[in-house]
């Protein structure tokens, strides 16, 4: 199983719509969750954080966090074009034994508005 | 303004030639890490450092080395024992390992192409 796992893509949404994406975990310790959004070429750009269960929202974008069934959602409201990126998952994943973790990404989903 | 440098944007390398990566940040976070990323994956960890002058393998260190003799600075070397270097490569650094709030902050990357 791997660390982190995102929904398959890539996801087609027109515009005005929601954009849904999915990311599941295997370290059922993991305190902190991220989303990043990648545009081709550029490197990760933070969009989200969440800690604690339940929805955290910021502008467009609701990040939902399931600590019981090791899931993190992220939804994209009234989505633009200019959303069209690679959305990346991230965990702090716990080394073993010990307390500290390295952030570990998911595969990350292309998500495509179109007009 | 505060941020991570990587240099160069682009990078070529020959069969059986080493080549090293910059990355210098100004944001005095204690930890530094390098990644890679392949067409259409998320990214792996090559390698990290929590202090000066100490640094631990990732998940996919073969081939690569790496120094931290300066707090703001980690540049990575892709040495001729790893085969398929052709990636980009994102250096990252956070507050200290473990401790993250805002996620990492990652530089531009730098792409490199073996010819």
């Amino acid at each position: 199983q791997k660390e982190v796992e995102q929904n398959s893509g890539p996801l087609s949404v027109p515009e005005g719509a929601i954009a849904s994406l999915n990311c599941t975990y295997s370290d059922r310790g993991s305190q902190s969750f991220f989303w990043y959004r990648q545009y081709s070429g550029k490197s990760p750009e933070l969009i989200m954080s969440i800690y604690s269960n339940g929805d955290k929202e910021d502008g467009r974008f609701t990040a939902q966090l399931n600590k019981a069934s090791q899931y993190v959602s992220l939804l994209i409201r009234d989505s633009q074009p200019s959303d069209s990126a690679t959305y990346l998952c991230a965990v702090i994943i716990r080394a073993g034994g010990t307390s500290y973790g390295k952030l570990t990404f998911g595969q990350g989903t292309i998500l495509t508005v179109h007009p | 303004d505060g941020g991570i440098t990587q240099s160069p944007k682009y990078l070529f390398r020959k069969e059986g030639q080493n080549v090293t990566l910059s990355c210098e940040q100004n944001l005095n976070h204690d930890a530094m890490y390098w990644y890679r990323q392949d067409p259409g994956q998320g990214l792996r960890l090559i390698y990290y450092s929590q202090i000066v002058n100490d640094f631990q393998k990732g998940d996919i260190a073969e081939g690569y080395s790496v120094s931290r003799e300066k707090k703001e600075s980690f540049p990575l070397t892709v040495t001729s024992a790893q085969k398929n270097p052709t990636a980009f490569y994102l250096c990252a650094s956070s507050i200290r390992e473990g401790f993250v709030i805002d996620g990492y902050t990652f530089g531009s990357g730098t792409r490199l192409t073996v010819v």
